[in-house]
């Protein structure tokens, strides 16, 4: 059974970019969390969709969106890029939503994000 | 709101010695409670997670972790460790009802000498 998918592994913008990321979640998973991971605030959550509403939100600037697909497929955008996006950005897919989650809420591996 | 606190940011341990990482939650609730790893550039796995019942935990790897309410704490431990356990711990809490969202603590870097 694949994993959850992360592309790309790795990305370099300027900024004032915008840039979008992609994750594919396990076969059958139907929830989606973002999650930004910097050194300086740690693992912060960003958002949640699930059936391709988002159902929780973090708190970050409108500057950073998301959408999930029918697929449940989700991306993530983060519009004029500011220095400090720089960050690990992880996504969660899970089966459900709610209650006792942990049962199969798996991380993928993270797309590694540079602002210069 | 609910917080997580790791008070050891390193902790230096000798190959075969005990291990213990300490985790302290605030939540209006019962707790969801959680620890992962995550090792050099790579997501986070899951070694072990409290719903309710039993409060001594056991994960994989040989981790296990106790939950204790009267001190609002979530404990790894393990007996023996072993080089490859160097890596980075995560405690975290989970929401519940509220959706699939955890909350994390700051991680504690673990380095195993030899």
């Amino acid at each position: 059974k694949a994993g959850v998918t992360q592309t790309p592994r790795y990305l370099i913008k300027t900024r004032g970019q915008q840039v979008t990321l992609s994750c594919s979640p396990i076969s059958g998973h139907r929830s989606v969390s973002w999650y930004q991971q910097t050194p300086g605030q740690g693992l912060q959550f960003l958002f949640e969709y699930f059936s391709e509403t988002q159902r929780n939100k973090g708190n970050f600037p409108g500057r950073f969106s998301g959408r999930q697909f029918s697929n449940s497929r989700s991306e993530m955008n983060v519009s004029t890029l500011e220095l400090g996006d720089s960050a690990l950005y992880l996504c969660a897919s899970s089966p459900g939503q709610g209650v006792k989650i942990g049962d199969g809420y798996t991380f993928g591996s993270g797309t590694r994000l540079t602002v210069v | 709101a609910q917080s997580v606190t790791q008070p050891d940011i390193h902790i230096t341990v000798s190959e075969g010695a005990s291990l213990e990482l300490r985790c302290n939650y605030s939540y209006g609730a019962t707790p969801y409670l959680f620890w992962y790893v995550q090792s050099p550039g790579q997501g986070l796995q899951l070694l072990l997670k409290y719903f309710s019942g039993d409060t001594l935990v056991q994960g994989i790897k040989g981790f296990e972790a106790e939950f204790k309410r009267s001190q609002s704490s979530f404990n790894l431990r393990k007996p023996s460790v072993h080089w490859s356990d160097a890596a980075e711990y995560f405690c975290a809490v989970g929401a519940g009802a509220a959706g699939n969202k955890l909350t994390f603590g700051g991680g504690t870097r673990v380095l195993v000498k030899p």
